[in-house]
């Protein structure tokens, strides 16, 4: 089955931009793959960030983005905020009825 | 609104099985899927199995398959995990979340169940 990757860590500065990207391990992601993208903090559930490639789920701030850069789904943050530090998680359809994680990004605030 | 509730947290001894359900309320049962993901410890989301409560329908992980059945009762709203011949390494928090096909994403989740597989 074919692995989804994402960058294991990051930081950004507080006001900053940061992307972090999602790719399979072989190929090129597009918008039939239907990236999603998942917020999760220490003890909680996932969030919706991002579905359908690049659009915001209800109440997610328009700082959030996504898109496909090259040969990946990608998640832009812009003007970050110290409570952005989080787990960040894409999604994508394998196809046939799977589904598959990528490893997670852990991204620092500071 | 819909919410999902999953059951209590369970304690297994390596070998046993592991049932965990997850309620529906606030909108109707049939109009979606839903999808099981874990959690170990410090580790990332794993997708397990999805069932559709409309036909029954499901489909599993390779990793999972023979080892995980996904039902669903109807009358309450309610959709299960079974995980059978724990390990260790079984030991996670479990979701469960709504997939609606007009949004192909995970919009909604459960609060999650440990389960803890020890000796």
């Amino acid at each position: 089955q074919p692995v989804v990757t994402q960058e294991p860590s990051f930081s950004v500065s507080p006001g900053g931009t940061v992307t972090l990207t999602c790719g399979w391990s072989s190929g090129s992601v597009s918008t039939g793959d239907y990236p999603s993208w998942y917020q999760q903090t220490p003890g909680q559930a996932p969030r919706t960030l991002i579905y359908f490639t690049n659009t915001r789920s209800s109440g997610v701030p328009d700082r959030f983005s996504g898109s496909i850069l090259g040969n990946k789904a990608a998640l832009t943050i812009t003007g970050a905020q110290a409570d952005d530090e989080s787990d960040y998680y894409c999604l994508l359809y394998v196809g046939s009825g799977f589904w598959a994680f990528g490893g997670g990004t852990k991204l620092t605030v500071l | 609104q819909l919410q999902l509730v999953q059951s209590g947290a369970e304690v297994k001894k390596p070998g046993a099985s592991v049932m965990v359900s997850c309620k529906a309320s606030g909108d109707t049962f049939t109009d979606y899927f839903i999808h099981w993901v874990r959690q170990a410890p410090g580790q990332g989301l794993e997708w397990m199995a999805w069932i559709s409560p409309n036909t029954g329908g499901t489909n599993y992980a390779q990793k999972f398959q023979g080892r995980v059945a996904v039902t669903r009762d109807m009358s309450i709203s309610t959709a299960y995990m079974e995980l059978s011949g724990l390990k260790s390494d079984d030991t996670a928090i479990y979701y469960c979340a709504r997939h609606l096909t007009t949004k192909h994403s995970f919009d909604i989740w459960g609060q999650g169940t440990m389960v803890t597989v020890a000796s």
